[in-house]
């Protein structure tokens, strides 16, 4: 157990909808990161929030957007959804910014979507 | 354009046996590298890094190398234990702006046969 959590586990969805995926850090972890992996892909850093202030942007799409609340939770919100966003979303925290050599991220179990 | 590749999608390896699993990059500004391991149904755990100034790091049953001259990279695993099956990723960290970010490559799957 890593400490991070991820809710849902699983999300089934029509194309067009909006969903959230929301993610708990560990304990004490200032920095959230989410990452898409699709089918036999790796993993494709979406975005990073530090101590609730958004630090760096990867391949995240328009329509998806993120956030970091008070109490250090992220919700990864996703709409207008389409069939290729099927994937894994994957979040984790680390303590700090660098993300190696003591600042290891740690991933959470994931949220499989699937968009109908 | 992919910066960190893993060119095998999959690897079988004898119980016992030596697994080195390979990943090669584009990018020199890449500064450390770390190798995770994925189980099914869980997310990535970190194994272990590199630095950029080092060739050899050594963590147990496993060592990562790194030739900088060909840009490649290789995790060794001696012995190979059933438990190491899983799916191994590379990632390479650069700076970008303020800040640093990791670059992963498509990941291997690594089948350990008893």
């Amino acid at each position: 157990d890593s400490g991070v959590t991820q809710t849902p586990k699983h999300l089934i969805t029509a194309t067009g909808q909006r969903v959230t995926l929301r993610c708990s850090p560990r304990s004490g972890d200032l920095s959230v990161y989410w990452y898409q992996q699709s089918l036999d892909q790796g993993l494709q850093f979406l975005i990073q929030y530090y101590n609730g202030e958004e630090r760096a942007k990867g391949n995240i799409l328009e329509r998806f957007s993120a956030q970091q609340f008070p109490d250090l939770h992220s919700e990864l919100n996703l709409s207008s959804l389409e069939l290729g966003d099927s994937a894994l979303y994957f979040c984790a925290s680390s303590v700090a910014l660098s993300g190696v050599v003591g600042d290891t991220q740690y991933f959470g179990p994931g949220t499989r979507l699937t968009v109908l | 354009d992919q910066q960190v590749k893993q060119n095998s999608p999959s690897l079988s390896v004898q119980e016992g046996r030596i697994s080195i699993l390979n990943c090669d990059y584009t990018n020199s500004m890449f500064d450390y590298f770390l190798w995770y391991k994925k189980y099914p149904a869980e997310g990535p755990t970190f194994l272990i890094s590199i630095s950029s100034i080092k060739d050899k790091n050594e963590d147990g049953r496993f060592t990562v190398f790194l030739n900088k001259s060909a840009k490649h990279l290789s995790l060794h695993i001696v012995p190979s234990q059933p438990g190491d099956s899983a799916v191994y990723f590379c990632a390479a960290r650069v700076r970008m702006d303020s800040n640093y970010q990791l670059i992963w490559g498509a990941g291997t799957k690594l089948i350990i046969k008893p």
